[in-house]
């Protein structure tokens, strides 16, 4: 089946700084890639879709400077989360769209990234 | 309103039992509807995609009702390892989710 690979798995961090968080598909062309956020018993909340070749599209109250997202190619998505605060710090994953015979969405293993 | 709204739970059930899901969802332009399933600090994984036609998968059955724009998930003999949250999911172009509902099957 399809599969999508997320790295790194986890992530600490200092205030400030900058985390890139890859998401890639390995076994199916994806041009559309969802980036999503999770908070301790949240949901998963959409952040943006990703589109392959064109400028991601964010979600209300979603700060696209300081969320960067990049599809330069169909297999791979990047989200940069920058000047990181506490507040930050979340599990975010990351889905690809598979358009193939067996159409669905396939998830990433997610990204756990704390914010010291 | 919420697009996807699903009871969080939790549902404590024996093993054995029988038990449903149901999740609203508000876009009546949704066309992808899915179960997903979230064991704790996991990924979600897909459970089955939610056909017009309702589908089954062995204990597992999804039906759709767009008239009340309604997704389900009944499982059936329910197992200790069918503990989890599970997630509903739809939309068009973009797929929203639901909080999850905690279901937790006991011995």
């Amino acid at each position: 089946g399809a599969v999508v690979s997320q790295h790194p798995s986890w992530v600490i961090c200092k205030s400030g700084t900058s985390v890139k968080i890859e998401c890639r598909s390995l076994d199916f062309q994806a041009t559309t890639m969802f980036w999503y956020r999770q908070f301790p018993k949240q949901s998963l909340m959409l952040m943006a879709t990703s589109n392959e070749g064109s400028k991601a599209t964010y979600e209300q109250g979603v700060e696209k400077d300081k969320f960067l997202i990049n599809h330069a190619s169909l297999t791979l998505s990047t989200l940069t989360v920058t000047s990181a605060h506490p507040e930050d710090s979340s599990f975010y994953i990351c889905s690809a769209e598979d358009r193939g015979p067996d159409y669905g969405y396939t998830f990433g293993s997610g990204t756990r990234l704390t914010v010291v | 309103r919420k697009e996807v709204e699903q009871d969080p739970g939790p549902f404590n059930v024996p093993e054995g039992a029988t038990v449903a899901f149901n999740c609203t969802y508000s876009n009546s332009a949704s066309q992808s509807f899915f179960w997903y399933r979230q064991d704790c600090r996991k990924e979600p994984k897909l459970l089955m995609s939610v056909y017009s036609s309702g589908n089954e998968d062995g204990r597992f059955t999804a039906q759709l009702n767009r008239a009340s724009q309604y997704i389900s998930l009944l499982i059936r003999d329910s197992k200790l390892s069918d503990s989890a949250t599970y997630l509903c999911a739809g939309g068009y172009q973009k797929v929203t989710f639901g909080i999850g509902t905690k279901l937790q099957v006991i011995p």
